[in-house]
């Protein structure tokens, strides 16, 4: 069965304070790991999709990376903006996996000034 | 450029009662369309799935249905609900492409 933990469940940054928050995963085939930002109250809103081990993809302060077992998001210089729970899903290529979303809970990030 | 409509918002209905919960997608054809439910604290879980009108895959056995009378249309339904069903609903899409893409979501409180 696909499993996807993200660590920390909530982090509490200064404006500027750079982190990362950690997506680890097993899936029976990868198919691409997906990047979420949910603002409260709100549907999550797309931001990434890595498909191989190695891959970057970068998008204003933040950048995710892939390796065969876990995802990093990297929040360079946060904003009180970046404020937000950031989800991870997997989506798995093989048998029952195939084309379903599996998420983790989140990490609920907030940026102060 | 693709949009997803998802209503109503909010809803409070006593349990027992019936649910219809609506979501549309525009500017795409055939999409894949999904129903999640987000309680709180845990993760998104995939409730139905559909590639296709009249075409419904159900992951979660419960007293919730879903159907897809329309190519771009999807309705999460129950005929009684149970104080479990309260929640976030998400009606979301996808593409050629495998991203799937959220509605703003439908709160759901079953008193």
């Amino acid at each position: 069965e696909d499993q996807v933990t993200q660590s920390p469940e909530a982090l509490r940054l200064q404006e500027g304070e750079s982190s990362s928050l950690n997506c680890s995963y097993t899936v029976s085939g990868l198919r691409g790991l997906f990047w979420y930002r949910q603002d409260p109250g709100k549907g999550p809103e797309f931001l990434f999709t890595l498909y191989s081990a190695g891959e970057e993809k970068e998008k204003e302060r933040l950048k995710a990376t892939l390796t065969k077992k876990e995802s990093f998001l990297h929040i360079t210089a946060p904003k009180p903006e970046d404020s937000a729970t950031y989800l991870c899903a997997v989506q798995g290529g093989r048998g029952d996996s195939w084309g379903k979303l599996q998420f983790g809970a989140g990490t609920q990030v907030v940026v102060t000034p | 450029s693709q949009t997803i409509h998802q209503w109503p918002a909010t809803l409070v209905q006593p349990v027992g009662s019936p649910l219809s919960l609506e979501c549309t997608v525009e500017g795409t054809s055939n999409p894949n369309l999904y129903w999640y439910r987000q309680a709180a604290g845990r993760g998104l879980q995939l409730l139905f799935y559909s590639v296709g009108i009249g075409q419904i895959s159900s992951e979660v056995p419960q007293n919730l249905s879903a159907s897809r009378p329309q190519d771009r249309q999807f309705i999460l339904s129950s005929k009684k609900l149970l104080l479990s069903d309260s929640g976030f609903y998400l009606c979301a899409w996808s593409g050629g492409r495998n991203t799937i893409y959220f509605g703003e979501g439908s709160w759901l409180t079953v008193v």
